[in-house]
């Protein structure tokens, strides 16, 4: 299995550019979960899916942030405008039938 | 106040010299606790999952035990390609399967 895959591994723009960040799960799983890590706050929960369904949003900063899952194998999520204070390291995650999570390699997030 | 503390921060070690790491919980009640290993530019990596006080689980050099407050990460004789971050997570009954990260401890071995 290829794991977790996410894309752009890297993504720079500007302030009040929309960005969307991509996730592949691995196949089979059905939870799928969006981190957000940086040096502050370390490693923090966004949003997660179970069955393409969203469970709990409340770690989605605010109404910029928004998060789609239309079928098993694609989630997107979506800043829009995109500020400074954004910037950070976005994982995707997906869990299967053991209770262990998986994370894809991360998309870098720099806003300028 | 964080529900999940790493200590220490950083830790650098000499190749061979055994140490621990410490993850403390202060959750009402888990469902299970996670070790994990991230490298610089990388996703972390599954280490170990405890789910009751008194459980250990190895894995190479690694060995991860659980209290009813808190969680050790035993590195025995480590070795150079053990440095990274350490991090370790917490599972709560009420929070669905979602993880609640420690910041970590950053690890060093140097030949």
């Amino acid at each position: 299995d290829a794991g977790v895959i996410q894309s752009p591994r890297h993504e720079v723009t500007e302030m009040g550019q929309e960005v969307t960040l991509r996730c592949k799960p691995i196949s089979g799983h059905d939870y799928l979960f969006w981190y957000r890590q940086t040096m502050m706050r370390g490693l923090e929960l966004l949003i997660y899916f179970n069955n393409n369904v969203p469970i709990d949003d409340s770690g989605m900063p605010e109404d910029r942030f928004s998060a789609k899952m239309p079928n098993a194998s694609f989630s997107t999520l979506k800043i829009q405008p995109s500020e400074p204070r954004d910037s950070a390291v976005y994982f995707c995650a997906s869990r299967g039938g053991k209770n262990e999570q998986y994370f894809g390699p991360g998309t870098r997030l720099t806003v300028t | 106040e964080d529900q999940v503390t790493q200590s220490p921060e950083a830790l650098r070690l000499q190749e061979g010299e055994s140490s621990s790491l410490n993850c403390s919980y202060t959750v009402s009640g888990l469902r299970g606790l996670f070790w994990y290993r991230q490298d610089p530019g990388k996703g972390p990596e599954f280490l170990f999952t405890l789910y009751s006080a008194g459980e250990e689980k190895e894995k190479e050099r690694l060995k991860a035990t659980l209290t009813k407050k808190e969680s050790f990460l035993h590195i025995t004789a480590p070795k150079p390609e053990d440095s990274a971050t350490y991090l370790c997570a917490v599972q709560e009954p009420n929070s669905g399967y979602a993880l609640n990260f420690g910041k970590g401890t950053s690890l060093l071995v140097t030949p």
